[in-house]
């Protein structure tokens, strides 16, 4: 059973426009949340964080919204750029739980379109 | 500083055979995580190895295993290869090993073929 689910296989947006990718768990005992980005042929790069005592996260034209009733975290990038393009991967994990351990979702390809 | 590097890149082999691939973490990390990615199940954990003892695993079989050395150096071998395995497998490395505190760097992962 897939705890950490990304409902969006691809997301198309427009350069300049806010891309929101989404993410939602299952497992409460989760209490940390990170986005990946992956270009094709490449390993994840680490883009953004959230803890679970936090409600949003930013760090430049990424924003990280974590909502944990709902168990749903999202990702806010603006403005778009072409660059953004990429396959990107929510994960997660619980502090002090497994070592070196996070579960990823299948991710999302985003396409921003010049 | 350089990255997180694995060797080979790309790897094609046939059904019962077995492999082993290596990586190198970033200078100075402890941590090395393996991961497995294929299409449909996105990226699914293997195991974890810190101070040359594995101290987490995934849920999968026993035909996968891995060893870290005392500089750090991890590998990870798969016996008796099923078509099943192929994959990109993905090496990740941290000074703790705790997704809370340190980032998990990963390697450009090594493409497994099995035919």
């Amino acid at each position: 059973d897939q705890q950490v689910k990304q409902n969006s296989p691809s997301l198309s947006v427009q350069e300049g426009r806010i891309s929101i990718l989404n993410c939602d768990y299952t497992n409460s005992m989760f209490d940390y949340f990170l986005w990946y980005k992956k270009y094709p042929a490449e390993g994840p790069t680490f883009l953004i964080s959230i803890s679970s005592i936090k409600d949003k996260n930013e760090d430049g034209r990424f924003t990280v919204f974590l909502n944990k009733s709902a168990k749903h975290l999202s990702l806010h990038i603006v403005p778009s750029q072409p660059g953004d393009s990429a396959v990107y991967f929510c994960a997660a994990s619980n502090y002090g739980g497994s070592q070196g351990n996070l579960i990823f979702g299948k991710g999302t390809k985003l396409s921003v379109k010049p | 500083k350089a990255g997180v590097t694995q060797t080979p890149r790309y790897l094609i082999k046939t059904r019962g055979q077995q492999v082993t691939l290596s990586c190198s973490p970033i200078s100075g990390h402890r941590s090395v995580s393996w991961y497995q990615q294929t299409p449909g199940q996105g990226l699914q954990f293997l195991f974890e190895y810190f101070s040359e003892t594995q101290r987490n695993k995934g849920n999968f079989p026993g035909r996968f295993s891995g060893r870290q050395f005392s500089n750090s150096r991890s590998e990870m071998n798969v016996s008796t290869l099923e078509l099943g395995d192929s994959a990109l497998y993905l090496c990740a490395s941290s000074f703790s090993g705790d997704p809370a505190t340190d980032t998990q760097y990963f390697g450009p992962g090594t493409r497994l073929t099995v035919l």
